[in-house]
C-alpha cells in the first residue's frame, strides 16, 4: 500500500479479482479525502473523495474507506479491468491559514495482468 | 468542452535559460494550482492562486516565478536558478480553496520539460 513519504508500491493483480490500495495519512487535522488515478503521460483524474465524517463512501465499482483512529485510508476496486492499470494517489487536504491545499502520497502503481 | 489545458506538450530548454509553461482554464475556477512529478513520486505544490493577482508559494517554490493577472490563465516560469527542473509539470484548478467539499482538484495534461 501508499504512505506519505515512502517509494511507490506496486500491486499485481489479476483481471476480475478486487484491488485494495491503502494510504497512510500523517496530519489529523486533515478532514477531506480524495482519490486520483493517474495514466501514464496523464494528470491525474478525480476518483472519489470521502469527508472525515464518513467512514466509507461507495462509488461507481470503487469504494473507499476510512478509519481516523489509525489514520488510514483505503481503496477498493471492485473486477478490476485491464482499464484500472494506472497510478492511484491519495490526497488529505489540510488548511494552512483556512485553505485546503491538497498534500499527495506517492502513489500506488496498480498492474492487472488480462 | 470545459476543461484545464497546459502547453506544450513536450519542452526542451538548454541549461541556463528561462522557460515558461501555459496553463489555461474555462472552468471559472477561482483556485489554481501547479505541480511538479518526478519518476516513482507524488505531487509536489509549487505555487498556488487562490484568486486573480495573489499567489502563494508552495513546498518547493524556489528557481519558479509565476503570476496570475486573468482567472483563466497561470503561467509557470521554471528560471534557471532551478537546479533540477527536468520533471513532468502539472496544472490543476479547483473552485477556490475554502470550501469543504468542493475541493476537487481538475488537472491539465502535463507538461514534460527536459533540460538539455
Amino acid at each position: 500500500g501508499e504512505s506519505v513519504g515512502l517509494h511507490l508500491p506496486t500491486l499485481s493483480v489479476q483481471e476480475g479479482d478486487n484491488s485494495i490500495i491503502n494510504c497512510a495519512y500523517s496530519n489529523s487535522a486533515s478532514d477531506y479525502f480524495i482519490w486520483y488515478k493517474q495514466e501514464s503521460g496523464k494528470g491525474p483524474q478525480f476518483i472519489i473523495d470521502i469527508r472525515s465524517n464518513m467512514d466509507k463512501r461507495q462509488g461507481q465499482r470503487v469504494t473507499v474507506l476510512l478509519n481516523k483512529t489509525v489514520k488510514h485510508l483505503s481503496l477498493q476496486i471492485a473486477a478490476t479491468q485491464p482499464g484500472d492499470s494506472a497510478v492511484y494517489f491519495c490526497a488529505e487536504n489540510i488548511h494552512p491559514g483556512g485553505s485546503y491545499i491538497p498534500t499527495f502520497g506517492r502513489g500506488t502503481s496498480l498492474i492487472v495482468h488480462p | 468542452d470545459g476543461g484545464i489545458t497546459q502547453s506544450p506538450k513536450y519542452l526542451f530548454r538548454k541549461e541556463g535559460q528561462n522557460v515558461t509553461l501555459s496553463c489555461e482554464q474555462n472552468l471559472n475556477h477561482d483556485a489554481m494550482y501547479w505541480y511538479r512529478q518526478d519518476p516513482g513520486q507524488g505531487l509536489r505544490l509549487i505555487y498556488y492562486s487562490q484568486i486573480v493577482n495573489d499567489f502563494q508559494k508552495g513546498d518547493i517554490a524556489e528557481g519558479y516565478s509565476v503570476s496570475r493577472e486573468k482567472k483563466e490563465s497561470f503561467p509557470l516560469t521554471v528560471t534557471s536558478a532551478q537546479k533540477n527542473p527536468t520533471a513532468f509539470y502539472l496544472c490543476a484548478s479547483s473552485i477556490d480553496t475554502t470550501s469543504r467539499g468542493y475541493n476537487e482538484q481538475f488537472f491539465g495534461p502535463g507538461t514534460r520539460l527536459t533540460v538539455l
